[in-house]
Protein backbone atom coordinates (compact mmCIF):
# COMPACT_ATOMS: atom_id res chain seq x y z
CA UNK A 1 0.00 0.00 0.00
CA UNK A 2 1.31 3.78 -0.70
CA UNK A 3 1.34 5.52 2.35
CA UNK A 4 1.05 9.35 1.92
CA UNK A 5 3.11 11.64 4.81
CA UNK A 6 2.47 15.52 4.67
CA UNK A 7 4.66 17.90 6.67
CA UNK A 8 4.15 19.87 8.36
CA UNK A 9 0.98 18.84 10.88
CA UNK A 10 0.19 22.60 11.20
CA UNK A 11 1.65 25.60 10.11
CA UNK A 12 0.64 29.26 10.88
CA UNK A 13 1.28 32.22 8.38
CA UNK A 14 -0.31 35.74 8.22
CA UNK A 15 -1.69 36.97 6.06
CA UNK A 16 -0.04 37.74 2.23
CA UNK A 17 2.45 35.10 2.84
CA UNK A 18 3.63 32.48 0.47
CA UNK A 19 2.61 29.08 2.15
CA UNK A 20 3.90 25.64 1.06
CA UNK A 21 2.32 22.33 2.18
CA UNK A 22 4.22 19.41 1.08
CA UNK A 23 3.19 15.43 0.42
CA UNK A 24 5.84 12.59 0.10
CA UNK A 25 4.64 9.22 -0.90
CA UNK A 26 6.00 6.42 0.09
CA UNK A 27 6.69 5.53 -3.75
CA UNK A 28 6.26 6.84 -7.28
CA UNK A 29 2.74 8.23 -7.95
CA UNK A 30 3.60 9.47 -11.35
CA UNK A 31 1.62 12.77 -10.33
CA UNK A 32 -1.43 10.67 -9.80
CA UNK A 33 -2.05 13.41 -6.97
CA UNK A 34 -4.97 15.89 -6.04
CA UNK A 35 -4.75 18.31 -2.99
CA UNK A 36 -8.62 18.70 -1.12
CA UNK A 37 -9.34 21.96 1.37
CA UNK A 38 -11.73 21.04 4.27
CA UNK A 39 -12.74 23.84 6.40
CA UNK A 40 -14.81 23.42 9.99
CA UNK A 41 -17.74 21.44 9.87
CA UNK A 42 -17.70 21.41 6.32
CA UNK A 43 -17.27 18.92 3.33
CA UNK A 44 -14.23 17.97 1.63
CA UNK A 45 -13.30 20.24 -1.75
CA UNK A 46 -11.20 19.43 -4.44
CA UNK A 47 -8.63 22.39 -5.47
CA UNK A 48 -5.98 20.53 -7.39
CA UNK A 49 -6.25 17.40 -9.86
CA UNK A 50 -3.09 15.44 -11.10
CA UNK A 51 -0.66 17.50 -9.32
CA UNK A 52 -0.89 20.78 -11.03
CA UNK A 53 -4.57 21.42 -12.47
CA UNK A 54 -6.55 23.91 -10.92
CA UNK A 55 -10.13 23.16 -10.53
CA UNK A 56 -12.89 25.07 -11.82
CA UNK A 57 -13.68 28.30 -9.48
CA UNK A 58 -10.68 27.63 -7.57
CA UNK A 59 -8.66 31.31 -6.78
CA UNK A 60 -5.70 31.47 -9.19
CA UNK A 61 -3.38 31.64 -5.95
CA UNK A 62 -3.44 27.67 -5.26
CA UNK A 63 -0.96 25.85 -7.38
CA UNK A 64 0.91 22.55 -6.94
CA UNK A 65 3.66 20.92 -8.69
CA UNK A 66 5.72 17.93 -8.15
CA UNK A 67 7.19 14.91 -9.24
CA UNK A 68 7.37 10.97 -8.78
CA UNK A 69 7.21 11.43 -4.79
CA UNK A 70 7.24 14.66 -3.88
CA UNK A 71 4.28 17.13 -4.05
CA UNK A 72 3.69 20.51 -2.99
CA UNK A 73 0.58 22.72 -2.83
CA UNK A 74 1.50 26.77 -2.23
CA UNK A 75 -0.98 29.23 -1.82
CA UNK A 76 0.69 32.54 -3.26
CA UNK A 77 -0.90 35.36 -1.08
CA UNK A 78 -2.32 33.76 2.29
CA UNK A 79 -6.52 34.81 2.71
CA UNK A 80 -8.07 34.79 5.80
CA UNK A 81 -10.47 32.18 3.86
CA UNK A 82 -7.68 29.43 3.37
CA UNK A 83 -7.61 28.75 7.22
CA UNK A 84 -8.22 24.93 6.56
CA UNK A 85 -6.71 21.86 6.75
CA UNK A 86 -5.50 20.72 3.34
CA UNK A 87 -5.13 16.78 2.05
CA UNK A 88 -3.21 15.40 -0.46
CA UNK A 89 -4.40 12.19 -2.01
CA UNK A 90 -3.04 9.49 -3.87
CA UNK A 91 -4.88 7.49 -7.29
CA UNK A 92 -1.98 5.94 -9.02
CA UNK A 93 -2.08 2.67 -6.51
CA UNK A 94 -5.18 2.20 -4.72
CA UNK A 95 -6.60 5.26 -2.78
CA UNK A 96 -4.96 7.17 -0.09
CA UNK A 97 -5.33 10.38 1.72
CA UNK A 98 -2.45 12.11 3.44
CA UNK A 99 -2.85 12.61 7.59
CA UNK A 100 -3.77 16.21 6.78
CA UNK A 101 -1.68 20.25 6.80
CA UNK A 102 -3.99 22.22 9.50
CA UNK A 103 -3.33 26.07 8.25
CA UNK A 104 -4.02 28.63 10.57
CA UNK A 105 -3.51 32.39 10.79
CA UNK A 106 -0.50 33.57 12.61
CA UNK B 1 -26.40 20.53 -10.10
CA UNK B 2 -24.48 17.73 -9.22
CA UNK B 3 -26.31 17.06 -5.70
CA UNK B 4 -25.35 13.47 -3.70
CA UNK B 5 -27.11 13.20 0.18
CA UNK B 6 -26.31 10.75 2.16
CA UNK B 7 -28.17 8.95 4.97
CA UNK B 8 -28.89 6.36 7.51
CA UNK B 9 -26.31 7.33 9.85
CA UNK B 10 -26.84 7.05 13.40
CA UNK B 11 -26.17 5.50 16.82
CA UNK B 12 -25.47 1.58 16.83
CA UNK B 13 -24.34 -0.59 19.44
CA UNK B 14 -20.79 -2.42 18.57
CA UNK B 15 -21.33 -5.34 16.53
CA UNK B 16 -24.73 -4.60 14.77
CA UNK B 17 -25.31 -3.58 11.24
CA UNK B 18 -26.27 -0.32 10.02
CA UNK B 19 -27.09 0.80 6.22
CA UNK B 20 -25.90 4.40 4.68
CA UNK B 21 -27.58 5.14 1.23
CA UNK B 22 -26.32 8.17 -0.94
CA UNK B 23 -29.23 10.04 -3.46
CA UNK B 24 -27.39 11.21 -6.37
CA UNK B 25 -28.58 13.79 -9.14
CA UNK B 26 -27.73 16.00 -11.55
CA UNK B 27 -25.69 13.73 -13.53
CA UNK B 28 -25.75 10.75 -15.37
CA UNK B 29 -24.64 8.50 -11.98
CA UNK B 30 -24.17 5.23 -14.11
CA UNK B 31 -20.99 6.78 -15.87
CA UNK B 32 -19.48 7.09 -12.99
CA UNK B 33 -17.27 5.63 -10.24
CA UNK B 34 -18.69 5.95 -6.87
CA UNK B 35 -17.46 6.04 -3.37
CA UNK B 36 -17.20 6.46 0.71
CA UNK B 37 -14.58 8.40 2.42
CA UNK B 38 -15.50 8.42 6.12
CA UNK B 39 -13.82 11.15 9.07
CA UNK B 40 -13.62 10.05 12.24
CA UNK B 41 -14.05 12.58 14.78
CA UNK B 42 -10.76 15.22 14.70
CA UNK B 43 -9.52 13.04 12.62
CA UNK B 44 -8.48 12.71 8.53
CA UNK B 45 -10.01 11.49 5.90
CA UNK B 46 -9.87 7.72 4.90
CA UNK B 47 -11.03 6.16 2.00
CA UNK B 48 -13.59 3.39 2.78
CA UNK B 49 -14.95 1.98 -0.04
CA UNK B 50 -15.09 1.99 -4.28
CA UNK B 51 -17.77 0.68 -7.00
CA UNK B 52 -17.45 0.43 -10.71
CA UNK B 53 -20.30 2.02 -13.03
CA UNK B 54 -21.94 -1.22 -13.21
CA UNK B 55 -21.44 -2.37 -9.71
CA UNK B 56 -19.26 -5.74 -10.86
CA UNK B 57 -16.21 -3.98 -9.03
CA UNK B 58 -15.83 -3.60 -5.58
CA UNK B 59 -12.60 -2.25 -3.93
CA UNK B 60 -11.90 -1.45 -0.03
CA UNK B 61 -9.06 -1.15 2.01
CA UNK B 62 -7.92 -3.85 5.03
CA UNK B 63 -9.88 -1.89 7.94
CA UNK B 64 -12.98 -2.41 6.26
CA UNK B 65 -13.16 -5.22 4.23
CA UNK B 66 -15.14 -8.35 4.81
CA UNK B 67 -17.43 -6.04 6.99
CA UNK B 68 -18.46 -3.70 4.71
CA UNK B 69 -20.27 -3.75 1.15
CA UNK B 70 -20.77 -0.89 -1.53
CA UNK B 71 -23.45 -1.59 -3.71
CA UNK B 72 -25.32 0.93 -6.31
CA UNK B 73 -28.59 0.94 -7.99
CA UNK B 74 -28.19 2.74 -11.28
CA UNK B 75 -32.01 3.08 -12.19
CA UNK B 76 -32.79 4.53 -8.98
CA UNK B 77 -29.34 6.67 -8.93
CA UNK B 78 -28.36 5.78 -5.69
CA UNK B 79 -25.56 4.08 -3.85
CA UNK B 80 -25.22 2.46 -0.48
CA UNK B 81 -23.17 0.98 2.19
CA UNK B 82 -23.88 -1.77 4.27
CA UNK B 83 -21.89 -1.84 7.58
CA UNK B 84 -21.91 -4.95 9.75
CA UNK B 85 -19.73 -6.11 12.70
CA UNK B 86 -19.55 -2.31 13.30
CA UNK B 87 -16.61 -1.53 15.86
CA UNK B 88 -15.85 1.60 17.80
CA UNK B 89 -13.24 2.74 15.30
CA UNK B 90 -15.80 2.90 12.40
CA UNK B 91 -17.06 5.85 14.32
CA UNK B 92 -17.26 8.68 11.82
CA UNK B 93 -18.96 11.08 9.20
CA UNK B 94 -19.12 9.02 5.90
CA UNK B 95 -19.21 10.83 2.72
CA UNK B 96 -20.40 10.10 -0.33
CA UNK B 97 -18.38 11.47 -3.52
CA UNK B 98 -18.19 10.78 -7.11
CA UNK B 99 -15.47 9.18 -8.21
CA UNK B 100 -13.27 9.67 -11.79
CA UNK B 101 -10.32 10.23 -11.33
CA UNK B 102 -10.91 12.86 -8.48
CA UNK B 103 -13.29 13.90 -6.08
CA UNK B 104 -14.77 16.37 -7.35
CA UNK B 105 -18.40 16.63 -5.50
CA UNK B 106 -19.24 15.49 -1.79
CA UNK B 107 -22.55 14.99 0.26
CA UNK B 108 -22.53 16.65 3.11
CA UNK B 109 -21.92 13.56 5.37
CA UNK B 110 -24.18 11.61 7.79
CA UNK B 111 -22.76 10.63 11.11
CA UNK B 112 -22.20 7.25 12.47
CA UNK B 113 -21.37 6.46 16.10
CA UNK B 114 -20.56 3.20 17.12
CA UNK B 115 -21.15 3.13 21.09
CA UNK B 116 -23.21 1.09 23.89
Amino acid sequence: DIQMTQSPPVLSASVGDRVTLNCKASQNINNNLDWYQQKHGEAPKLLIYYTNNLQTDIPSRFSGSGSETDYTLTISSLQPEDVATYYCYQYKSGWTFGGGTKLELK
Amino acid sequence: EVQLVESGGGLVQPGRSLKLSCAASGFTFSNYYMAWVRQAPKKGLEWVATISTSGSRTYYPDSVKGRFTISRDNAKSSLYLQMNSLKSEDTATYYCARQGDSFAYWGQGTLVTVSS
